[in-house]
């Protein structure tokens, strides 16, 4: 059974600060994996999406990189702002036709202090 | 264009009363999918549809729950004689079934089971 672990489950970081959120899961047999964030009360929005073929991708101050064989993700803000302040997922579907069902982790709660 | 939306955003029911909460896909979305979020955890499948069959049921926590779908387009998650331990956030999502299978969340609905 896929588990995808997301540590720490909180962060706090001032202003600015350049800053990587980890990601790792169990089986690597992988379709690909998605970073979502998600504010108070609302619901998910998709940052970036990584193929299993592929190592990274960016979207602005965001960069996700993957390493499927050792399990791993990360997702690196650049400059980060008080806007970038909230939860983030990291989810993984499996390597099996259409159904692209995600496994989540628990998210980690992300604090930028002005 | 439009997203994915789901209504009602919010839905407060007494302890054995069924509940239905439905989810809009976004047009051309072959895939829609059906998540739970309690609090303190992290998001769990519980329903794949690909059209307006449900080859992937797993996630269902009883029976319960039951799901369907018309089309390619509205879903609905009926929740039968609910329990307290039903209170969370549903969310759904829909993808393309062919490409990079990039799921698109909506809002969710939070539930209260009093």
């Amino acid at each position: 059974k896929q588990e995808v672990t997301q540590i720490p489950a909180a962060l706090s970081v001032p202003e600015g600060e350049n800053l990587v959120l980890n990601c790792s899961f169990t089986d690597s047999a992988i379709y690909n994996l998605q970073w979502f964030r998600q504010d108070p009360g609302k619901g998910l929005t998709s940052l970036l999406l990584i193929q299993s073929s592929q190592r990274e991708q960016t979207s602005g101050r965001l960069n996700a990189s993957l390493d499927k064989s050792s399990g791993r993700s990360t997702l690196y803000i650049a400059a980060s702002q008080p806007g970038d302040s909230a939860t983030y997922l990291c989810a993984v579907s499996p390597y099996t036709g259409a159904n692209s069902k995600l496994t989540f982790g628990k998210g980690i709660t992300l604090s930028v202090r002005p | 264009g439009a997203g994915v939306s789901q209504s009602p955003s919010n839905k407060v029911t007494e302890k054995g009363k069924d509940v239905e909460l439905r989810c809009d896909p976004i047009s051309g979305h072959t895939a829609l999918y059906w998540y739970r979020q309690r609090l303190g955890q992290g998001l769990e499948f519980l329903i794949y549809f690909q059209g307006n069959s449900a080859p992937d049921k797993s996630g269902l926590p009883s029976d319960r729950f039951s799901a369907e779908r018309t089309g390619e387009s509205v879903s609905t998650l009926t929740i039968q004689r609910t329990q307290q331990e039903d209170s969370a956030v549903y969310l759904c999502a829909s993808s393309l079934a062919s490409g990079s299978h990039e799921q698109f969340f909506g809002p969710g609905t939070r539930l209260t089971v009093l």
